[in-house]
């Protein structure tokens, strides 16, 4: 079964810094996604990592992909206050015949502060 | 593109109830998912229809169930509502084949009573 950790759980931040979110996840996860969830909200779609080594990159997060060490991360550039939000991975599980199901870790909720 | 729509958006019930929750997916998804967000934690897979089949289920007990009709369209009952039912209920859709990207509606928000 797969299992799915985040840490931190929760981060406060200034603006302009820098910091990584860690994803670990315990078995196999050929694709890793990044959600990000502003309060109230549903879940907005970042990045899908496809491969080991996959790097992508959107304004000031970049996610990347480590499948030997089981790790992802989500790094933060020159964090501004729009960041704000709950940053949640998730590993993916193939079931066969096309099924599939994510796993999500607990989530990160980022706050940035002026 | 109107994207996931989901309804109602939020909804009331007491222990005991039964409720439908319903979903459309994006235009040109085939396969739903639905997810159940507790307060403070990630979403949890339910179950996931294609072809009008339920095809993958998580671990949730029998009093969840579910339908996909011939539009794609899903929906997701839940008998005997407990407190615990309390949350944050998600669809998602995407085009068959797996690891898709998901696309997720807005949610309703569901209080048992």
């Amino acid at each position: 079964e797969l299992k799915v950790e985040q840490n931190p759980l929760f981060l406060s931040m200034q603006e302009g810094k820098n910091y990584t979110i860690y994803c670990n996840y315990s078995t196999t996860s050929d694709r890793l996604y990044w959600y990000r969830q502003d309060p109230g909200k549903s879940l907005e779609s970042l990045f899908v990592l496809l491969s080991n080594g996959a790097v992508k990159q959107e304004g000031r997060l970049m996610a990347s992909l480590d499948t030997k060490a089981r790790l992802s991360t989500l790094h933060i550039t020159a964090a501004v206050h729009d960041l704000s939000a709950t940053y949640f991975c998730a590993g993916c599980s193939y079931s066969g015949a096309g099924s599939y199901q994510l796993t999500f870790g607990k989530g990160t909720k980022l706050s940035v502060i002026p | 593109d109107a994207g996931v729509t989901q309804s109602p958006t939020h909804l009331i019930k007491t222990r005991g109830q039964q409720v439908t929750l319903r979903c459309s997916p994006k235009s040109g998804h085939d396969t739903v998912s639905w997810y159940q967000q507790a307060l403070g934690q990630g979403p949890q897979f339910i179950f996931q229809y294609y072809e009008e089949e339920e095809r993958q289920r998580g671990n949730f007990p029998d009093r969840f169930s579910g339908h996909q009709f011939p539009n794609y369209s899903s929906e997701l009952n839940v008998n005997a509502l407990l407190l615990g039912d309390s949350a944050l209920y998600l669809c998602a859709s995407s085009f068959s084949g797996w690891g898709e990207k998901l696309f997720f509606g807005s949610g309703t928000q569901l209080s048992v009573l």
